[in-house]
């Protein structure tokens, strides 16, 4: 199957901090990818779709500015946590078609943020 | 509106004996059905999809699944499962004619595979 990696795998901040998560398809362009939060031993909650070349499209209720989403290249998106507080404290999972938007989805590993 | 529902929270089942995993769900349109493995601490794993065809699914790892149209499931199974099958599953569907791309996710069932 097609991978996808994210970087870091875990990271600790302090509340008002910010942090980028890096979400990489190795093997495949993906011109879009799916960005999603997970609190513990519960469902996937989509937050947003990254496209390459336009804006991110948000949920409901997730704040885009509070979650900044970039998709620099084919093979690369960011999430940027601004001003973390514990609250936002959680696994966060982005996933990539490999051909598109209606084909399997790849996950990532998932990055572990913990914010103090 | 569209939804997946996976009504155990957890399955628990002997090494060796045959496992089901339920999911049904609820979509207009033609389902594009899925099943992911997630291990702790770790993203999810693809396991088998239906798209269209044959409604006997086999995927990763000795699973299977069974489209049911008439019921609206999706069961994952596997003749006989393995300790280290304990995991988290989640079934998920794509509605066969969105261009979007969001996968509905069920609510995860937890699998415990008993030595």
């Amino acid at each position: 199957g097609a991978v996808v990696s994210q970087h870091p795998s875990w990271v600790i901040c302090k509340s008002g901090t910010s942090v980028k998560i890096e979400c990489r398809s190795l093997d495949f362009q993906a011109t879009t990818m799916f960005w999603y939060r997970q609190f513990p031993k519960q469902s996937l909650m989509l937050m947003a779709t990254s496209n390459e070349g336009s804006k991110a499209t948000y949920e409901q209720g997730v704040e885009k500015d509070k979650f900044l989403i970039n998709h620099a290249s084919l093979t690369l998106s960011t999430l940027t946590v601004t001003s973390a507080h514990p609250e936002d404290s959680s696994f966060y999972i982005c996933s990539a078609p490999t051909q598109g938007a209606g084909d399997t989805q790849y996950f990532g590993p998932g990055t572990r943020l913990t914010v103090l | 509106a569209q939804s997946v529902a996976q009504p155990e929270d957890q399955v628990n089942v002997a090494e060796g004996n045959p496992l089901t995993v339920k999911c049904t769900y609820s979509v207009s349109g033609n389902p594009y059905l899925f099943w992911y493995v997630q291990y702790p601490n770790r993203g999810l794993q693809f396991l088998l999809k239906y798209i269209t065809g044959d409604n006997l699914v086999k995927g990763s790892y000795g699973f299977e699944a069974e489209f049911n149209k008439s019921q609206t499931s999706f069961h994952l199974k596997k003749p006989s499962a393995l300790v280290s099958d304990s995991a988290l599953y989640f079934c998920a569907v794509i509605r066969g004619s969105s261009n979007t791309g969001k996968l509905i996710f069920g609510q995860g069932t937890t699998l415990q595979v008993k030595p």
